[in-house]
């Protein structure tokens, strides 16, 4: 069974530049979501993206956006990048959404400049 | 929304001390996982337990969801364990979890 991946695992960005970030989810898993983890903060909920559409948004901006793939990959774009968007960026995968325990990837670590 | 407050913020242990973690949350809730994040920030899942006691090892956990709280036990610790472990808590019909700020706890050899 293959776990949730991410990619890139770093990445250095300057102010005003657009990023996307990758996430190919657990095998059988159809759910994803994405979180915001500042340093020394607990993981903040982005949004979440079930059969290719967006099942749930946090607090973030319209700048935040996302897509899930007919495969359950998913991509988190981020545009008009600020220095307050550094931090770790984790997604999670869940075999149904809402209610199933979500599965971690590795994090991608945004740093803008 | 729902609050999940975690206790203590700060842990340090000698090897072999056990220990317990609170969390406590705000609204009924219908998940509960607990994790164990490493230094390089991957979320290690430990328990999905919205309710109930549950047993891997050294670890423990159990929730009260009648009373909206939840606790991790390590037994023995090892300088393994040490990281930051979060509760986080899902209650709505979005599925996103509203993680707590966490217990950062450190074991010493």
């Amino acid at each position: 069974e293959t776990g949730v991946t991410q990619s890139p695992t770093h990445l250095i960005k300057t102010r005003g530049q657009q990023v996307t970030l990758r996430c190919s989810s657990q095998s059988g898993h159809n759910t994803v979501s994405w979180y915001q983890q500042a340093l020394g903060q607990g993981p903040q909920f982005i949004f979440q993206y079930y059969r290719e559409e967006e099942n749930g948004r946090g607090n973030f901006p319209p700048r935040f956006s996302g897509l899930q793939f007919p495969n359950y990959s998913s991509e988190l774009n981020v545009n008009a990048l600020e220095l307050d968007d550094s931090a770790l960026y984790l997604c999670a995968s869940s075999p149904l959404a809402g209610l199933k325990s979500q599965y971690f990837g590795p994090g991608t670590r945004l740093l803008v400049l | 929304g729902i609050q999940v407050e975690q206790s203590p913020p700060d842990l340090i242990l000698q090897e072999g001390a056990n220990s317990t973690l609170r969390c406590n949350f705000s609204d009924s809730v219908n998940n509960l996982q607990w994790f164990h994040q490493n230094p390089w920030g991957q979320l290690i899942n430990l328990f999905y337990i919205p309710s109930g006691t549950k047993q891997n090892g050294r670890l423990s956990a159990t929730t009260v969801a009648t009373e909206r709280y939840s606790l991790l036990y390590i037994s023995s610790s090892q300088t393994t364990d040490s990281g930051v472990y979060f509760c986080a808590v899902g209650g709505g019909s979005q599925g996103n979890l509203i993680f707590g700020k966490g217990t950062k706890l450190s074991v010493k050899p």
